[in-house]
């Protein structure tokens, strides 16, 4: 069983559209993330939930609009996409607790052409 | 303000080689400190974390690390290289904000093996 997994793992889109990534995790984690790893492969926080709760918010674009159903998931929606929104969307999850390393899902490869 | 440097952005070795990726990291507070594997095409893989007792900790894969407050570094050792080992290795400070966990990574480093 995957422990977190992200759907879909490739999404080419053209500028202006809204687009949605979903992830789940079934690890029993209260806790889940977007990270965004850009074209040089840098990795940073976008947002994080807690029982979901938004309790980190990166300064990312409002265009960015994450929703956690339940603490097994969260989805990250995108309007009006840009050229500068191409890059690889990882999920993860952890306990809020601190000792917990967080658990990452596969990725999502966004290209907008 | 926390942050984690990895001076070297792309290291080849030859298979059979050791390996060191180094980390530096800058936090207030101790620090909980991560070294995760990134294959082409896949999701970060931990390797091993530390958290708070012996200084080097071992991981998978043959990995180990060792903190060092002093050098407020936690780099990243192999003995012996294989051709798997080919992948973007990060490594990351766990960090708090507003009361909450996040990961800080650094930019990466790409390591290379010759056969």
């Amino acid at each position: 069983d995957t422990a977190v997994s992200q759907t879909p793992k490739y999404l080419v889109t053209q500028m202006g559209n809204d687009k949605s990534i979903k992830c789940e995790q079934n690890l029993g984690h209260d806790t889940m993330y977007w990270y965004k790893q850009d074209s040089k492969k840098f990795l940073k926080i976008m947002f994080s939930y807690n029982n979901k709760e938004l309790i980190i918010n990166e300064t990312v674009p409002n265009r960015f609009s994450p929703k956690s159903p339940d603490k097994a998931h969260l989805n990250l929606h995108i309007n009006s996409l840009e050229l500068g929104d191409s890059a690889v969307y990882f999920c993860a999850s952890s306990q809020i607790d601190r000792n917990t390393e967080a658990f990452f899902g596969q990725g999502t490869r966004l290209t907008v052409v | 303000a926390q942050s984690v440097t990895q001076p070297d952005i792309h290291i080849t070795v030859s298979e059979g080689a050791s390996l060191e990726l180094r980390c530096n990291y800058s936090y207030g507070a101790t620090p909980y400190l991560f070294w995760y594997v990134q294959s082409p095409g896949q999701g970060l893989q931990l390797l091993l974390k530390y958290f708070s007792g012996d200084t080097l900790v071992q991981g998978i894969k043959g990995f180990e690390a060792e903190f060092k407050r002093s050098q407020s570094s936690f780099n990243l050792r192999k003995p012996s290289v294989h051709w798997s080992d080919a992948a973007e290795y990060f490594c990351a400070v766990g960090a708090r904000s507003g009361g909450y966990n996040k990961l800080i990574f650094g930019a990466g480093t790409r390591l290379a093996v010759h056969p």
